[in-house]
């Protein structure tokens, strides 16, 4: 079985462009969640996916949006960067019916 | 709403010794409650979790944490610490059929030699 993997591991972008970080699904899950995680934070809740349609969603203004597709992978795209964007986004995935997530390795993105 | 405070951002522990890392959540009802590790650069692991049932939760790596509702705590031990398990440690708390885990600050633990 296995895990969640996210790519690509690390990005560097400019403020004001755009961004796509990809993530695939632990086999056998049909839900994925998004979350940022800033230096010395925990991790904030962006938005979860089930069954390719956003099924909840934190604090994070409209540039952030995603997509779920038919084989549960994900990707997350966000829109016009800002310096506060730099952070590691974490995908996390879970069986339809658990309430248990599990974490992908990240990507880090830096905007300068 | 929900949230969670772990009140200690460093814990310094000799290898060998025994952990207690704090965890306090607020929700009005019984939550999922849920303790991450995360190494440097790295994801999060999940250690263990609490839904219902017996309060006292074993998790990997030889983990236990205690729910005590009365507390509205979640108190995660280890009779003896390793060099490995330096890392940061994050309690979380979920709603029942929710769709997001809010997560603590969490805290940074440190292994003497």
């Amino acid at each position: 079985e296995t895990g969640v993997t996210q790519s690509p591991t690390h990005l560097i972008k400019t403020r004001g462009q755009q961004v796509t970080l990809r993530c695939s699904s632990q086999s056998g899950h049909n839900t994925v969640s998004w979350y940022q995680q800033a230096l010395g934070q925990g991790p904030q809740f962006i938005f979860q996916y089930y069954r390719e349609e956003e099924n909840g969603r934190g604090n994070f203004p409209p540039r952030f949006s995603g997509l779920q597709f038919p084989n549960y992978s994900s990707e997350l795209n966000v829109n016009a960067l800002e310096l506060d964007d730099s952070a590691l986004y974490l995908c996390a995935s879970g069986p339809s019916g658990s309430d248990t997530q599990y974490f992908g390795p990240g990507t880090r993105l830096t905007v300068l | 709403a929900q949230s969670v405070t772990q009140p200690d951002i460093h814990i310094t522990v000799s290898e060998g010794a025994s952990l207690e890392l704090r965890c306090n959540y607020s929700y009005g009802a019984t939550p999922y409650l849920f303790w991450y590790v995360q190494s440097p650069g790295q994801g999060l692991q999940l250690l263990l979790k609490y839904f219902s049932g017996d309060t006292l939760v074993q998790g990997i790596k030889g983990f236990e944490a205690e729910f005590k509702r009365s507390q509205s705590s979640f108190n995660l031990r280890k009779p003896s610490v390793h060099w490995s398990d330096a890392a940061e440690y994050f309690c979380a708390v979920g709603v029942p059929g929710g769709d997001k885990i809010i997560f603590g600050k969490g805290t940074r633990l440190h292994i003497l030699p």
